[in-house]
């Protein structure tokens, strides 16, 4: 799987939009990107996941770049409890030989919504 | 519907002792991965479970194992209890492994205490 880039921490006022940065200059056509976010102590909760196609859904939109190097993952209102450490990850799916199922983590970026 | 669960969620153990964690997947998924989360290391897989069969593995020893049952839920057993092995284990259920997109989802976790 390709390795992904992320700052390792960002600060966001309560209400505004929290855009987070990922790299993934190496990325295969047929891999996905996948965004997950862990409140401390939780277990990893996924948000969003796309191709090449922008995405959104009720927590977040995800923007890919037309050359699939990079990506954003915007949540449009931070509230507090969107504090957490947010991961980037880029994976292979739908082979169907079982590899695709291992996530590999980075650091994530920590991201500390404010009042 | 439940998502994952994980039992026990905490457990404290001693040096030289065994321990078995379980999980239980979201009702329908097939495959279940279990991760192994520390301060040092982060968040790490460690092998990866289909139909009764492990088909993908993580670089951990031996002492760690698991199984998977026909009703799909999976234990992991880690024997000789090290201090080391003092981390957050995170079970993950995914709907099949070949699809498109088998997005994982993730349990609470069970926070190990080796002594």
């Amino acid at each position: 799987d390709a390795k992904t880039t992320q700052p390792p921490s960002m600060d966001c006022a309560e209400g505004r939009a929290a855009n987070l940065p990922c790299n993934h200059s190496t990325i295969s056509g047929n891999e996905y990107v996948y965004w997950y976010r862990q409140i401390h102590s939780q277990g990893p909760q996924y948000i969003i996941h796309g191709l090449k196609n922008n995405e959104t859904n009720e927590m977040a939109s995800l923007i890919i770049t037309e050359d699939r190097k990079s990506s954003t993952l915007i949540l449009p209102h931070a509230t507090l409890r969107d504090t957490a450490v947010y991961y980037c990850i880029v994976r292979v799916a739908g082979v169907g030989t079982g590899t695709a199922s291992k996530l590999t983590f980075g650091t994530g970026t920590r991201l500390q919504v404010t009042l | 519907k439940a998502g994952v669960t994980q039992t026990p969620r905490y457990l404290i153990k001693t040096r030289g002792q065994q321990v078995t964690l379980s999980c239980s997947p979201i009702s329908g998924h097939r495959s279940v991965s279990w991760y192994q989360q520390t301060p040092g290391q982060g968040l790490q897989f460690l092998f990866e479970y289909f139909s009764e069969t492990q088909r993908n593995k993580g670089n951990f020893p031996g002492r760690f194992s698991g199984r998977q049952f026909s009703n799909s839920r999976s234990e992991m057993n880690v024997s000789t209890l090290e201090l080391g092995d003092s981390a957050l284990y995170l079970c993950a259920s995914s709907l099949d492994p070949g699809g498109s997109a088998d997005t994982q989802y993730f349990g609470p976790g069970t926070r190990l205490t080796v002594l």
